[in-house]
């Protein structure tokens, strides 16, 4: 059974500043990986989706990170925001015919101005 | 340009009774997917529809829990007798198969 887990549960650092978040997942047989955010009492918001042969993706000052066989993937923020302040989901969708996504614990990220 | 839209955004209903909570997923869209958020267990996979059939129900956590899609477009989901620990975000997912998943602002089910 796939099992997400997300390191560390809560962050909290000061503008500017570059972090990480990271993803492991215990079944490396997954079709993608996808990195969202959620906003307090909003839905998700996808970021970033890395197909299975790929091994990275950016978008703007997001960069996130694939290694399938160890079970990882790293989300990068560079010159973090206060505005980046939300919970970050890492979801995994695995392969054959299911296409339901296996979400990790989250990461509540703080950003203090 | 509309995203997933969910009604009602909101529910508050007494231990018993039954609810429904409705998605319209982005227009051409085949695959239509349910999730629920709730304290203890984090976010997981209830049903997954592509087009009006639901290949994949293994998320369903009961017999009170059921879903339909008709005309490929809007989903329905039904709890009968609602119980306390049915309490949680109930999210909606669309995608164009099989990539990203686009979600909607979910319905907050209180049961009292």
């Amino acid at each position: 059974k796939q099992e997400v887990t997300q390191i560390p549960a809560a962050l909290s650092v000061p503008e500017g500043e570059n972090l990480v978040l990271n993803c492991s997942f215990t079944d490396s047989a997954i079709y993608n990986l996808q990195w969202f955010r959620q906003d307090p009492g909003k839905g998700l918001t996808s970021l970033l989706l890395i197909q299975s042969s790929q091994r990275e993706q950016t978008s703007g000052r997001l960069n996130a990170s694939l290694d399938k066989s160890s079970g990882r993937s790293t989300l990068y923020i560079a010159a973090s925001q206060p505005g980046d302040s939300a919970t970050y989901l890492c979801a995994v969708r695995g392969g054959g015919a299911t296409n339901k996504l296996i979400f990790g614990t989250g990461t509540l990220l703080a950003v203090q101005p | 340009g509309a995203g997933v839209s969910q009604s009602p955004s909101n529910k508050v209903t007494e231990k018993g009774k039954d609810v429904e909570l409705r998605c319209d997923p982005i227009s051409g869209h085949t695959a239509l997917y349910w999730y629920r958020q709730s304290l203890g267990q984090g976010l997981e996979f209830l049903i997954y529809f592509q087009g009006n059939s639901a290949p994949d129900k293994s998320g369903l956590p009961s017999d009170r829990f059921s879903a339909e899609r008709t005309g490929g477009s809007v989903s329905t989901l039904t709890i009968q007798r609602t119980q306390q620990e049915d309490s949680a975000v109930y999210l909606c997912a669309s995608s164009a198969q099989p990539e990203t998943q686009y979600f909607g602002p979910g319905t907050r089910l209180l049961v009292l």
